[in-house]
């Protein structure tokens, strides 16, 4: 079974620059999520959608973040201006979602990281 | 919002200790997770943990959940160096949400 896919892998720009990310869940996987990890830290959740529909983006800063699931399927997550503080890595994550139950779990992409200069 | 705490944060070893690495949580969950993470490389899932007095074992590792102190426990036995890595715990909200712990980046030394 293929895994979750993200490209690009890594990514560097200026502070101001656009960026985006793609990510490719496992297929069948009707939720996916996108997570902030910053060096040392745990991951945080951005924006988790079901189906092609935001279910939670409490923590995404709107004012410069925005992600989309056209489809239902893949996903991309833009920044656009980048920040300094905007360097991590993001992670995209999916599971069956409500079809699995309590067993909900979740299984991550490789990672892009984000260098803003 | 949930908060989990791990601890320690760092924890050095020597090959063939035991040691526990423990994760807490703020507020009522009934699912917890436990993930690998090598250097420069993304989440393996390690644990999958559904219920009060839960103990999943694979290897020299162990996990156990209690709800009630809202307490899950990553015990290492007799550890070798392959096992040094960062391991976080993850704890379910109610809308299958994961709320991750800071990790805790374990080295294990000959």
């Amino acid at each position: 079974e293929a895994g979750v896919a993200q490209s690009p892998r890594y990514k560097i720009i200026e502070k101001r620059q656009s960026v985006a990310f793609w990510c490719n869940p496992i297929s069948g996987h009707a939720t996916l999520y996108w997570y902030q990890q910053i060096l040392g830290q745990g991951p945080k959740l951005l924006i988790q959608f079901q189906n092609n529909g935001v279910v939670d983006d409490s923590q995404l800063p709107k004012d410069r973040f925005s992600a989309e699931r056209l489809k239902g399927v893949d996903s991309t997550l833009k920044i656009q201006p980048a920040k300094l503080e905007d360097s991590a890595v993001y992670l995209c994550a999916s599971s069956l979602g409500r079809l699995a139950g309590p067993y909900n779990e979740q299984f991550f992409g490789p990672g892009t990281r984000l260098t803003v200069l | 919002e949930l908060k989990v705490e791990q601890n320690p944060l760092f924890l050095s070893m020597q090959e063939g200790k035991n040691y526990t690495i423990y994760c807490n949580y703020s507020t009522t969950s009934d699912r917890l997770y436990w993930y690998r993470q090598d250097p420069g490389k993304s989440l393996e899932s390690l644990f999958v943990l559904l219920s009060n007095g839960a103990v999943k074992q694979e290897g020299r590792l162990m996990a156990s959940l209690d709800t009630k102190a809202r307490l899950s426990t990553l015990h290492i036995t007799a550890a070798v160096h392959d096992l040094s890595a960062t391991y976080f715990c993850a704890v379910g909200g109610t809308g299958n949400q994961f709320y991750f712990g800071t990790g805790t980046s374990l080295t294990v030394i000959p």
